[in-house]
């Protein structure tokens, strides 16, 4: 069974620091990793993703993520927090073969606070 | 390009009572999966629609139903309400193909929110 699990409930962090917000995932296969940030009373948007080749992803908003194998982890970082980087923050997994479709298995999420 | 659309946003139901919720995906796009949200339990897995077909579905009692239809438009079904139903009620589309796992990601809608009472 996969299963991800995210490090921290909530995380605060001043403006301009380091943000780091830890995934680990458990699967028998190469899995696909994403992060999502959901923003109050939003869905969720799509930050990156890792399926295969180069295992440091970038995405949105200066947001990247390094899928490292021998760790079972996809960690996000960002190096310097924005205001408007306040957030919930999930990371998902699926499996990469077999008919399995759309089934996403979403960690508990991160809060992300950002001080002035 | 539209995003992905759900209708209502808000719904307030009494228990007992059934519902129905709209999602339209991105144009193009022929799989859509739906998610309940909650405090307690996150992000859950609910079915996933591919051309009509279901093609995945989650641990949900067989009150919660769905259909896909020609259009890739989809709608859920909750029938006897229950309080522990209220949720955030979310869909997302994705370019999938049929016979194998695609590296798409998924585009989330801005969800249903469902309150029992």
């Amino acid at each position: 069974a996969q299963s991800v699990t995210q490090l921290g409930s909530h995380v605060s962090v001043s403006e301009g620091a380091l943000v780091l917000l830890r995934c680990n995932y458990s699967s028998s296969v190469p899995p696909y990793l994403f992060w999502y940030v959901q923003y109050p009373n939003q869905g969720l948007q799509l930050l990156l993703k890792y399926t295969t080749g180069a295992t440091l992803v970038k995405g949105i908003n200066g947001f990247e993520a390094e899928f490292k194998k021998s760790e079972t982890s996809f960690h996000l970082t960002k190096p310097s927090a924005h205001m408007s980087d306040a957030a919930e923050y999930f990371c998902a997994v699926r499996r990469g073969e077999g008919n399995q479709g759309g089934k996403l298995i979403f960690g508990q999420g991160t809060e992300l606070s950002v001080k002035p | 390009k539209a995003g992905v659309t759900q209708t209502p946003r808000y719904l307030i139901k009494t228990r007992g009572q059934q519902v129905t919720l709209s999602c339209s995906p991105i144009s193009g796009h022929r799989s859509v999966s739906w998610y309940q949200q909650t405090p307690g339990q996150g992000l859950q897995f609910l079915f996933e629609y591919f051309s009509e077909t279901q093609r995945n579905k989650g641990n949900f009692p067989g009150r919660f139903s769905g259909r896909q239809f020609s259009n890739s438009r989809s709608e859920m079904n909750v029938s006897t309400l229950e309080l522990g139903d209220s949720a955030l009620y979310l869909c997302a589309s994705s370019l999938a193909e049929r016979a194998r796992i695609s590296n798409y990601g998924y585009t989330f809608g801005s969800g249903t929110r469902l309150t029992v009472v």
